[in-house]
C-alpha cells in the first residue's frame, strides 16, 4: 500500500493470486474517489470509481471499497495477470463542494510474476 | 475517436529556452488540466482551466504558464524559470455538468532538459 516516504511502494505476487492495493486520502470531504492503472511511459487509465454513499463497488475482476471513517480506499484485483503489472493510484476529489479537480496519492507499482 | 491527444512525445529542451506542450482534445469538455510527473512520484498539479478564457494556479505553478483560448486545446509553456523541469507531463479533460467524472489522460509528453 501506499506509505510515505521517496520509493513508490511495490507490491510483488503471482500470477492467480488476488491484489489488494491500499490508499490513504487526506480530505474528508472528498466524495468522489477513482483508480487509475498506469502503464509504462502512458497515461493513467480510468478502472473503476466510487462515490462516498458507497462502501463498495465491482467492476470486472476489480473492487473498490471505501472506509469513510479512517479514510481509506483500496482496489482488489482477482486473479491478477502480468497485463495487470502497472502502477496503480487512487484519486479524490470533493466534487459536491464544487471543485472537479482530481487529487492523486503517490502511487503503487504492482509487479505480477508469471 | 474521441480522446485527448499530447504531442510531441518526446521534446528536448536547452537551459534557458522555452517550450510548449500540446493538447487537444475532442470529448468538448469543459475542464483540462496539466499534472508533472517526476520518476517515483505522483501527479502534482500545474494548471487547470474551468472554461474558456480562465485558469487557476495549481500546486506547483510557477515557472509555467498556459492559455485556453479555445475548449479543445490546453498548451502548457514551461519557461526558463523552470529550474528543474525534466519530467514527465500529463494533460486530462473531464466534464463539470456532474458531480463526480473521471478525468481522461493524454499519452504525455517527456521533457527533457539538454
Amino acid at each position: 500500500g501506499e506509505s510515505v516516504g521517496l520509493h513508490l511502494p511495490t507490491l510483488s505476487v503471482q500470477e492467480g493470486d488476488n491484489s489488494i492495493i491500499n490508499c490513504a486520502y487526506s480530505n474528508s470531504a472528498s466524495d468522489y474517489f477513482i483508480w487509475y492503472k498506469q502503464e509504462s511511459g502512458k497515461g493513467p487509465q480510468f478502472i473503476i470509481d466510487i462515490r462516498s454513499n458507497m462502501d463498495k463497488r465491482q467492476g470486472q475482476r476489480v473492487t473498490v471499497l471505501l472506509n469513510k471513517t479512517v479514510k481509506h480506499l483500496s482496489l482488489q484485483i482477482a486473479a491478477t495477470q502480468p497485463g495487470d503489472s502497472a502502477v496503480y493510484f487512487c484519486a479524490e476529489s470533493d466534487a459536491s463542494g464544487g471543485s472537479y479537480i482530481p487529487t492523486f496519492g503517490r502511487g503503487t507499482s504492482l509487479i505480477v510474476h508469471p | 475517436d474521441g480522446g485527448i491527444t499530447q504531442s510531441p512525445k518526446y521534446l528536448f529542451r536547452k537551459e534557458g529556452q522555452n517550450v510548449t506542450l500540446s493538447c487537444e482534445q475532442n470529448l468538448n469538455h469543459d475542464a483540462m488540466y496539466w499534472y508533472r510527473q517526476d520518476p517515483g512520484q505522483g501527479l502534482r498539479l500545474i494548471y487547470y482551466s474551468q472554461i474558456v478564457n480562465d485558469f487557476q494556479k495549481g500546486d506547483i505553478a510557477e515557472g509555467y504558464s498556459v492559455s485556453r483560448e479555445k475548449k479543445e486545446s490546453f498548451p502548457l509553456t514551461v519557461t526558463s524559470a523552470q529550474k528543474n523541469p525534466t519530467a514527465f507531463y500529463l494533460c486530462a479533460s473531464s466534464v463539470t455538468d456532474r458531480v463526480g467524472s473521471e478525468a481522461f489522460f493524454g499519452q504525455g509528453t517527456r521533457l527533457t532538459v539538454v
